[in-house]
């Protein structure tokens, strides 16, 4: 079955510092993944996505992923981080026809 | 655009009461999708419509869930009757297209359910 991992339940960085958040997927085809964030009492926002081609995906906030085919993950990074990134950050993979399994969630904690 | 809509925010309720969650979709997306968000088991999707249509309820917990789509831009999730372990956070999303084309999903701010 398809799944998601995300090993870290919780990460505190300094501000300024930077951040990479593990995700490792388990899917047979090619997969759909997706970065998204939620602030406490809040939806989910989209970072970012990969669907194909460039394996360095950039999305919104100053967020960028990599896919590795190779190691099965999609990591997602910020060279420089805010106070305001402090959230939980899920990782997703699409499994056909719009089902996206969601990780556990990683909490991102900032200090200032 | 108003973005996805839900109603209530909030909720408190008493077991073995009636539950209706409601949810707007973004106009023009015809897929929707509701999620269960909870300590223990995360987020899961519950059931997804496209064209109002369920395809795929297969997360729906037991038989005291119910959904509908009535039209394009309502849809509901019923709890009949509910219990404590339904409390969580209820997520309604919608999302553009089929099948396969993992097109992004537009998350609602959510229901905090309380079920007393």
């Amino acid at each position: 079955a398809q799944s998601v991992t995300q090993p870290d339940i919780h990460i505190t960085v300094s501000e300024g510092a930077s951040l990479e958040l593990r995700c490792n997927y388990s899917y047979g085809a090619t997969p759909y993944l997706f970065w998204y964030v939620q602030s406490p009492g809040q939806g989910l926002q989209l970072l970012l996505k990969y669907f194909s081609g460039d394996t360095l995906v950039q999305g919104i906030k100053g967020f960028e992923a990599e896919f590795k085919r190779s190691q099965s993950s999609f990591n997602l990074r910020k060279p420089s981080v805010h106070w305001s990134d402090a959230a939980e950050y899920f990782c997703a993979v699409n499994t056909g026809f719009q089902k996206l399994v969601f990780g556990t969630g990683t909490r991102l904690l900032v200090s200032p | 655009d108003a973005g996805v809509i839900q109603s209530p925010r909030h909720e408190v309720t008493e077991m073995g009461q009636e539950v209706t969650l409601r949810c707007k979709p973004i106009s023009g997306h015809n897929s929707l999708f509701w999620y269960r968000q909870t300590m223990m088991r995360g987020l899961e999707l519950l059931i997804y419509f496209n064209n109002n249509v369920p395809i795929d309820d297969s997360g729906m917990p037991e038989d005291r869930f119910s959904a509908k789509m009535p039209n394009a831009s309502f849809s509901t999730l019923k709890i009949q009757p509910s219990e404590p372990r339904d409390s969580a956070v209820y997520f309604c999303a919608s999302s553009s297209g089929l099948a396969g084309g993992g097109e992004t999903q537009y998350f609602g701010p959510g229901t905090r359910l309380l079920v007393l």
